[in-house]
């Protein structure tokens, strides 16, 4: 059973408008939160990440908000550029020891110019 | 240049015919992984080490094998190959230290295999 969802396969947005993808998690323990953005033929590279302490983090065009209640995270784009277009992966971690990231399936986002 | 580097990027092979994909980080980092991503599943760790010399299970470790012997270098060892261990191989490498820590893991470029 996979911890951590993310529901959308794929989402297409138009470049200048609001990119939001979503992720849903069901292990309590996770208690740090990260986005990474993966382009072809390339590892995946950090975007931002969240403490379980906090409910949003902001780094220039990238917001990330989490709802613990909800055990539900997104990320916000504003406003989405053609360049970042990409797959999106949700990681949780739930501890130190194994610096184990606990992975989503992947979003496929499409800007449009 | 801080990176990770994996070779080989793709690699075709038959049913049992022993590999190694090999991983290497110059960023002096203490923590290692590898992670496989299958469509659907996400990446999931294979195996991890916390230093030279000390390795333990991930999520799925059935079918693999690796080692530390230098602070730099986690090859990722196939013994008996199968055809269920076709993937994407992802080795990443973290510094010591608190949760922060984890948005300094960089990951390799991803080796493609395929097991006929």
């Amino acid at each position: 059973d996979q911890q951590v969802k993310q529901n959308s396969p794929s989402l297409s947005v138009q470049e200048g408008r609001i990119s939001i993808l979503n992720c849903d998690y069901t292990n309590s323990m996770f208690d740090y939160f990260l986005w990474y953005k993966k382009y072809p033929a390339e590892g995946p590279t950090f975007l931002i990440s969240i403490s379980s302490i906090k409910d949003k983090n902001e780094d220039g065009r990238f917001t990330v908000f989490l709802n613990k209640s909800a055990k539900h995270l997104s990320l916000h784009i504003v406003p989405s550029q053609p360049g970042d277009s990409a797959v999106y992966f949700c990681a949780a971690s739930a501890d130190t020891g194994r610096r184990a990231l606990t992975f989503g399936s992947g979003t496929r986002l499409q800007v449009q110019p | 240049e801080a990176q990770v580097t994996q070779n080989p990027r793709y690699l075709i092979t038959v049913t049992g015919k022993k590999l190694t994909v090999t991983c290497s980080q110059n960023m002096n980092h203490e923590y290692m992984s590898w992670y496989r991503q299958d469509p659907g599943l996400g990446l999931r760790q294979i195996y991890y080490s916390m230093n030279v010399e000390v390795t333990d299970k991930g999520d799925v470790p059935e079918g693999y094998k690796v080692s530390r012997k230098e602070k730099r270098n986690f090859p990722l060892i196939l013994e008996s190959p199968s055809p269920n261990q076709t993937s994407l191989y992802f080795c990443a490498s973290t510094p010591e230290g608190g949760k922060s820590f984890l948005d300094e893991q960089f990951f390799g470029p991803g080796t493609r295999l395929t097991v006929l």
